[in-house]
């Protein structure tokens, strides 16, 4: 079945410092890959997606590339704020026609001023 | 617009009760989806509908657990003879339901305990 491996945090982060959060994933086919985060109190946004390989998702300062040769979508800040404290979820949807996503276990991003 | 919305945000009930949750999705979403957060893991599916029927419910974990959205809109997810193991977050989401953009939008949760 599909599964998402992501690195375990917490991260810790000073403000301006780059960021990477790694993603492995298992699936058949081509899926589509998805980070989604969660601020503290809120609930979980889209942050940025992805549906084909080599494709780049944007958002907000953040970008992550879908890797079909190393199965990965890794996320990545160029220089980070403490306002992007928060939980970063990795996730795919299947190319089966099945709409469930399968999520990664979060990573904890703590930027520190 | 206004987004996904669930109530309770937060359920206390004792081990045996039944409890119902309710969500409500966006306007003219037809897709509609349950999950469920256990503490420091990523949410998991439960079930997925399009419109009023399920059309995927191989998350469920087991009997103990049924949803309902009767007129395409609300919906409620039921717990009967509630565990422990049951306290998580459970969360809703929903989508267009057509077309090439199938983003879920999620709801704030509901936080169940079971004491």
């Amino acid at each position: 079945g599909n599964s998402v491996t992501q690195m375990e945090g917490p991260v810790t982060l000073s403000e301006e410092a780059f960021l990477t959060i790694n993603c492995t994933y298992t699936a058949t086919g081509y899926p589509s890959l998805f980070w989604y985060v969660q601020y503290p109190g809120e609930g979980l946004q889209l942050l940025l997606k992805a549906t084909k390989a080599d494709d780049k998702g944007s958002n907000k300062g953040f970008e992550a590339t879908y890797r079909k040769e190393t199965t990965s979508f890794h996320l990545e800040k160029g220089s980070v704020q403490v306002s992007d404290s928060a939980v970063y979820f990795c996730a795919l949807k299947g190319d089966t026609g099945r709409r469930a996503l399968t999520f990664g276990s979060g990573t904890r991003l703590q930027v520190q001023p | 617009g206004a987004g996904v919305s669930q109530t309770p945000s937060n359920k206390v009930t004792e081990k045996g009760k039944y409890v119902e949750l309710r969500c409500d999705p966006i306007s003219g979403h037809t897709a509609l989806y349950w999950y469920r957060q256990s503490l420091g893991q990523g949410p998991e599916f439960l079930i997925y509908f399009q419109g009023t029927g399920a059309a995927d419910d191989s998350g469920l974990p087991n009997d103990r657990f049924f949803a309902v959205r009767p007129e395409g809109s609300v919906s409620t997810l039921k717990i009967q003879r509630t565990e422990r193991g049951d306290s998580a977050v459970y969360l809703c989401a929903s989508s267009l339901g057509s077309g090439s953009d199938e983003t879920q939008y999620f709801g704030p949760g509901t936080r169940l305990l079971v004491l």
